[in-house]
């Protein structure tokens, strides 16, 4: 069975300081590997994904995630925090064993703070 | 906003009312969602619909009636709900669903917050 786990339930971070949320995935096959961001009264808005090629991933909002295969994991990337980047960062993860159905799996969840 | 709209915004009803959520979508895609958020959890898929047909029901109770009557469209029926249904219900979209290959991301809309009384 296919996994997310994200071991941070919160980051802390200044305004103007890089910031990383964790991601870590168990899957079979080869992954897709996708992060959301959820602002509060808000749906799940899409960042950015991996799904083949180049390890470092650029979204929006200046977001970046880095594939590493060896260490099962996508970490979420921003060379200089803002404060409007307060949210709740989900990772997800999809297998691509063709042989069944492979829905996507959603981590619990890590609540980001960038202090003014 | 994200093209994935949702009504009503918020709903209360009691254990034995029935009620009905609505999730329409402008995209033009294949695939429709519907996740279950609760404080503290995951995020639950509950159903997928692909072209209009059901390809994914994940062990929900059965006073959660799904409809797809087109690609555009996702009806979530509810009836004899219990206080721990109270959640928010988030639909979503993607360009289409195929098994183990789809990479489209999602897109959601903004959820019903739903309250079980």
């Amino acid at each position: 069975a296919q996994s997310v786990a994200q071991p941070e339930d919160q980051v802390n971070v200044a305004e103007g300081n890089p910031l990383t949320v964790k991601c870590t995935y168990s899957v079979s096959g080869n992954p897709y590997l996708f992060w959301y961001v959820q602002y509060p009264n808000r749906g799940l808005q899409f960042l950015l994904k991996y799904i083949t090629g180049d390890n470092l991933v650029k979204g929006s909002y200046g977001f970046e995630a880095e594939f590493n295969k060896s260490q099962t994991s996508f970490h979420l990337k921003k060379p200089s925090a803002l404060v409007s980047d307060s949210a709740l960062y989900f990772c997800a993860v999809r297998g691509t064993n063709s042989g069944g159905y492979q829905k996507v799996t959603f981590g619990t969840g890590t609540k980001l703070q960038v202090i003014p | 906003e994200t093209g994935v709209t949702q009504t009503p915004r918020h709903l209360v009803m009691g254990m034995t009312n029935k009620k009905s959520l609505k999730c329409e979508q402008h995209l033009g895609h294949n695939a429709m969602y519907w996740y279950k958020q609760s404080a503290k959890k995951p995020l639950e898929l509950m159903f997928v619909y692909n072209f209009k047909e059901q390809t994914e029901n994940n062990s929900v109770p059965s006073r959660f009636s799904p409809e797809c009557p087109n690609s555009s469209h996702l009806f979530l029926h509810l009836h004899t709900l219990q206080p721990e249904d109270s959640a928010l219900y988030l639909c979503a979209s993607s360009q289409d669903e195929y098994p183990g290959t789809s990479g489209y991301e999602q897109y959601f809309g903004p959820g019903t917050r739903l309250t079980v009384t």
